[in-house]
């Protein structure tokens, strides 16, 4: 999988939005952006993913650059519950099979009560 | 999303002994199931990936006669930490892949493994 590059911790105010920003100037057409979280002493829990399209769900936005290098997860909110480690990950297409993902060391973000 | 139970959360065991971790899909059929370990402070990282029906794959510098996986069902993979030895001590976490194109995965709560 290619590599992406990430903050090594982000601090935000709650209640306020945070936009954690992910470069994966390696990327491939083929490879889709995901996004993990993991929050402490839990297995990570998957929040959204993209390919060349901004998307939007319950949990977060995603925002893809044009060029598809770089790429910016948007919690609009922020509460003391978003507290995680946030790995923002590439994993291929591969019509239909799945492989394992490589986790990077993701961004702690901290919240402030 | 997927539910995923892993059993059991937490087990201390002596040096020398095995340790079986179960892996559950609670809702819907995994073909697919993987397991990583993620040592304390560090990221995870991919153990094997484990298929229903067939042997598992093991990443480069995992031992599978150590690791045993077996995949009896499409909701239930397990896996045997054979010989234990304190190095082996670390935080066990299953996922699993629904029947969808993007890979997106579903994991389980986590085992943490002390071993004295």
């Amino acid at each position: 999988d290619a590599k992406t590059t990430q903050p090594n911790s982000m601090e935000s105010n709650e209640e306020e939005p945070v936009h954690l920003p992910c470069n994966h100037s390696t990327i491939s057409g083929t490879d889709y952006i995901h996004w993990y979280r993991q929050l402490p002493s839990q297995g990570p829990e998957y929040v959204i993913h993209g390919l060349t399209s901004n998307v939007n769900n319950r949990m977060a936005s995603l925002a893809i650059a044009e060029d598809r290098k770089s790429s910016t997860l948007i919690l609009h909110r922020a509460t003391l519950r978003d507290a995680a480690v946030y790995y923002c990950i590439l994993s291929a297409y591969s019509g239909g099979g799945a492989d394992g993902l490589t986790f990077g060391k993701g961004t702690h973000l901290i919240i402030q009560p | 999303g997927a539910v995923v139970s892993q059993h059991p959360s937490w087990v201390i065991c002596k040096s020398g002994t095995s340790v079986k971790i179960e892996c559950r899909s609670l809702d819907f059929q995994a073909t697919t199931m993987f397991w990583y370990r993620q040592f304390p402070k560090q990221s995870l990282m991919l153990m094997a990936t484990s298929n229903e029906g067939s042997k598992a794959t093991y990443e480069q510098g995992v031992e599978k006669d150590k690791f045993l996986i077996n995949h009896a069902s499409l909701t239930l993979s397990t896996l045997t930490v054979t010989s234990a030895h304190p190095e082996d001590s670390s935080f066990y976490i299953c996922s699993l892949v629904a029947r969808s194109s993007y890979n997106e995965q579903f994991f389980g709560p986590g085992t943490r493994l002390t071993v004295l």
